[in-house]
């Protein structure tokens, strides 16, 4: 079975600075998709980034970036510039071409922004 | 457009009894699952509904139970409910059943089992 590990329980970070999550995921597929949530307190789940394992390109969206490493079955999420509204809980997520829209999660990492 | 939207957001049962959770997709979306969220074992899939059929199965006794409507909306039953089973589930859905599509998630309903 497919699982998704994040290593992290708690990071924080300086308002305006950067900050790495890490997450490592294992699967004997080719073909999948990598996700970041995010789930502030109010508990609903908001995706931040995607990345499909085909593309060589890592993903970005404004200040949150992935650095994809396909080989090592890496996936992290790089949040320039921290805003305290980036304080939340986030989530690794993958997902496989034949199994729906079904997502595994890592055990997620608590963000912390300090003022 | 209206996001996906899970009724009731909070209910509290008691040990033995059956509850049913409501989840309304995006307009437009027929693919909805379901998660279960507690702190112990984190976010795990329940199933998977498209086109009122179940696609996929998580590891959940058969205690646990869904459906889905011609209008794609869904409903989760858990009977016989057990201390265990207090979590927070959340439904998501999406255009159809395919990772490639992106996935949006409800608020959740908070199950508190007494």
């Amino acid at each position: 079975a497919q699982t998704v590990t994040q290593s992290q329980p708690e990071m924080s970070v300086q308002e305006a600075e950067t900050v790495t999550l890490s997450c490592t995921y294992d699967t004997s597929e080719s073909d999948y998709y990598l996700f970041w949530y995010k789930q502030p307190p109010s508990r609903q789940m908001i995706l931040v980034i995607r990345q499909e394992a085909y593309k060589q390109q890592n993903a970005t969206e404004n200040r949150f970036s992935v650095n994809f490493q396909k080989a090592a079955k890496s996936f992290s999420l790089k949040i320039s510039d921290s805003q305290l509204g980036d304080a939340a809980m986030y989530f690794c997520a993958y997902g496989e071409e034949t199994s729906g829209s079904r997502l595994t999660f890592g055990e997620g990492t608590q963000l912390t922004v300090n003022p | 457009k209206a996001g996906v939207t899970q009724t009731p957001r909070y209910l509290i049962k008691t040990r033995g009894q059956q509850v049913t959770l409501s989840c309304s997709p995006i307009s437009g979306h027929r693919s909805v699952s379901w998660y279960q969220q507690t702190p112990g074992q984190g976010l795990q899939f329940l199933f998977e509904y498209f086109s009122e059929t179940q696609r996929n199965k998580g590891n959940f006794p058969g205690r646990f139970s869904g459906r889905q409507f011609s209008n794609s909306r869904s409903e989760m039953n858990v009977s016989t409910l057990e201390l265990g089973d207090s979590a927070l589930y959340l439904c998501a859905s999406s255009l159809e059943p395919y990772s490639g599509n992106t996935i949006y998630f409800g608020e959740g309903s908070w199950l508190t089992v007494v």
